[in-house]
């Protein structure tokens, strides 16, 4: 069953400690995107990746980090810089960056 | 900047009826619109999506239109059933965004029986 996933679904770190999002995707699509949604706000983009092995800061890239060694998984790491991490994070793909996004069911990240 | 908005952050309709969500763009650049919809804790699923050279693109019960010279891009539902209730955001690329989307702030949609 093709799709993208992404885990947990929840997940509750200490303020200072860096935590990293998994998604990964079995859809054979080159580009990967990582966004962040707030309570009644619309999504942000943090970093996109449109083949393995390189990736682009989005809108919001302070304060994360992501990598792309392989084409089935693009983590996201949420590091003690960012200033506001609790948040929904969405990640997606799409065949290439000219197509549709899919998106995989979310994190919600609590930093207490 | 908000360069995609939708100025109603709600909408309530009669089951049965029809559904117009407004979205507004200031970038004349754009040339892909989409729209998505959400429902709570999960990710956003695909609905529906129009470029630049058409001003209508329909697909079963949703209608994308658009209008170049205004900025701006509806989705119609009709009719609207209760499991339409959800978020629908819409979504902008081309120009210097590229390939990147920009979302609007989302439209709560909710159908009533």
């Amino acid at each position: 069953d093709g799709g993208i996933t992404q885990s947990p679904k929840y997940l509750f770190r200490k303020e200072g400690q860096n935590v990293t999002l998994s998604c990964e995707q079995n859809l054979n699509h080159d580009a990967m995107y990582w966004y962040r949604q707030d309570p009644g706000q619309g999504l942000r983009l943090i970093y996109y990746s449109q083949i393995v092995n390189d990736f682009q800061k989005g809108d919001i890239a302070e304060g994360y980090s992501v990598s792309r060694e392989k084409k089935e998984s693009f983590p996201l790491t949420v590091t003690s810089a960012q200033k506001n991490p609790t948040a929904f994070y969405l990640c997606a793909s799409s065949i290439s960056s000219y197509h549709e996004q899919f998106f995989g069911p979310g994190t919600r990240l609590t930093v207490l | 900047d908000q360069q995609v908005k939708q100025n109603s952050p709600s909408l309530s309709v009669q089951e049965g009826r029809i559904s117009i969500l407004n979205c507004d763009y200031t970038n004349s650049m754009f040339d892909y619109f989409l729209w998505y919809k959400k429902y709570p804790a999960e990710g956003p699923t695909f609905l529906i999506s129009i470029s630049s050279i058409k001003d209508k693109n329909e697909d079963g019960r949703f209608t994308v239109f658009l209008n170049k010279s205004a900025k701006h891009l509806s989705l119609h539902i009709v009719p609207s059933q209760p499991g339409d209730s959800a978020v629908y955001f819409c979504a902008a690329s081309g120009g210097a965004a590229g390939n990147k989307l920009t979302f609007g702030g989302g439209t709560r949609v909710l159908v009533k029986p």
